[in-house]
């Protein structure tokens, strides 16, 4: 059965690096999402990718976050300079359509020193 | 605002016996309602959505608009259904957003033996 992949699962940074989490969706998905969970808290959505731009982002998406899509199978998120607060789970989900079903990744955890 | 609310997060219920986990959602026209379940060590997964109407492993939620709920049900709880459990909502289809989910804050769910 095809699942989302995300690497890495495991991501210890420094403050003010940046990072990059990757993620390679079900392969005939169009929708693509970026969610993150801090520790203890809910699931809170990022990002919603659709035809090679972002169709929503929420408020935590700010300019130090950026999407894209660089060779038609990865899908990655990159943080410019992280702070302690990006500490989280980072999850990728992929949906074939209109759906409502978003399939999940197991999760790129995000430690910030 | 969209919220999800899961008045929950622990629920611990002996084997065979009946279980409901909670969910309530704010107002806004009529949403989508989905139960996704995290069971340990795996990703999260969709468990049923309201417009299906449909039974998985024996759970049932009925959408309930008067009092904005949503439960999960199921008569009989097995071991293998302890698992984290989260509610989730989106926006209806002909509002023309991408399946942006707002999650509940999530029950953990033990059946003990």
């Amino acid at each position: 059965e095809p699942e989302v992949t995300q690497t890495p699962s495991h991501q210890v940074t420094q403050m003010g690096q940046e990072v990059i989490l990757r993620c390679v969706p079900i392969s005939n998905h169009l929708y693509f999402y970026w969610y993150r969970q801090i520790l203890g808290q809910k699931v809170e959505f990022l990002v919603s990718f659709y035809n090679n731009e972002i169709s929503e982002k929420s408020e935590i998406f700010d300019d130090q976050f950026s999407v894209e899509r660089p060779d038609g199978s990865n899908f990655t998120l990159k943080i410019r300079s992280t702070k302690l607060e990006d500490s989280a789970m980072y999850f990728c989900a992929s949906s074939g359509g209109y759906t409502g079903e978003l399939f999940f990744g197991e999760g790129s955890r995000l430690t910030v020193l | 605002a969209q919220r999800v609310t899961q008045p929950e997060k622990l629920l611990s219920v002996f084997k065979g016996a009946p279980v409901e986990l909670k969910c309530n959602y704010s107002y806004s026209g009529s949403p989508e309602l989905f139960w996704y379940v995290q069971y340990s060590r795996q990703r999260l997964q969709l468990l049923l959505r309201h417009i299906s109407r449909e039974s998985i492993k024996g759970f049932t939620a009925d959408l309930n608009k008067g009092e904005t709920s949503f439960h999960l049900k199921k008569p009989f709880a097995q071991e293998e259904d302890s698992a984290m459990y989260y509610c989730a909502r989106s926006p209806p289809l002909s509002s023309g957003s991408a399946r942006q989910l707002t999650f509940g804050s999530g029950t953990q769910l033990t059946v003990l033996p």
